[in-house]
């Protein structure tokens, strides 16, 4: 079946600018993740969404960030005023987080963001 | 908060050779505890997992071993060959029980010398 998608794959924007990215998870899963990884480091939390609750944020660097979920479904994570220290893969990854499942992470694609 | 610890940040192996990842945990309520290894460019993916009830689980050349009193995991590739070069990640979760989040480690970089 598919897996996680993300759109777009490179975004190169100017400083200022705002950006949109999106996160289509894998249908049915409950529960959706915002990483942030620059070149040759970790994982950088952003946010998660589990069902209807209420998101939890506390990864998001500054209130330039904000993400949202839709229906329960697609993501977009949204950063405004961008500045040169936002370039970085920003990956998403979603999990099924039902009974009898596990808590594995399918990750997408990512998008490769470059703010000139 | 809850925090996953791994160690060590690097570690370069000779090919055949055996390579140890180690983590610890502070959520005693954590109950799965995944590995993923994310090669050059791409996406991380999960080459194994455990959960609470058992102590070891092997995959062929991988295996990982948990210790619940002490909160540590390990990570242990034998035989290694180049294609296990990459970054491996380990992280912990209460599972789909808890609507708290997946912890992950800040990564280790295998490098598999020839």
């Amino acid at each position: 079946g598919a897996g996680v998608s993300q759109s777009p794959s490179n975004k190169v924007t100017e400083k200022g600018k705002d950006v949109e990215l999106r996160c289509d998870p894998i249908s049915g899963h409950t529960a959706l993740y915002w990483y942030r990884q620059s070149l040759g480091q970790g994982l950088e939390f952003l946010i998660y969404f589990q069902g209807n609750s209420a998101p939890d944020k506390s990864g998001l660097p500054s209130d330039r960030f904000s993400a949202e979920r839709t229906g329960g479904s697609v993501s977009t994570l949204t950063i405004q005023r961008t500045q040169q220290e936002d370039s970085a893969v920003y990956l998403c990854a979603s999990s099924l987080r039902s009974t009898g499942s596990t808590d594995t992470q399918y990750f997408g694609p990512g998008t490769r963001l470059t703010v000139l | 908060g809850e925090n996953v610890e791994q160690h060590p940040s690097t570690l370069s192996v000779q090919e055949g050779d055996s390579a140890v990842i180690k983590c610890t945990y502070s959520d005693s309520a954590s109950n799965y505890f995944p590995w993923y290894k994310q090669e050059l460019g791409k996406r991380p993916q999960l080459i194994i997992d455990i959960r609470s009830n058992v102590g070891e689980k092997k995959d062929q050349r991988i295996a990982v071993t948990l210790n619940k009193t002490a909160k540590h995991f390990s990570l242990h590739i034998t035989e290694t060959q180049p294609e296990d070069s990459a970054v491996y990640f380990c992280a912990a979760s209460r599972g789909y029980s808890s609507a708290s989040k997946i912890i992950f480690g800040s990564g280790t970089r295998l490098s598999i010398r020839p």
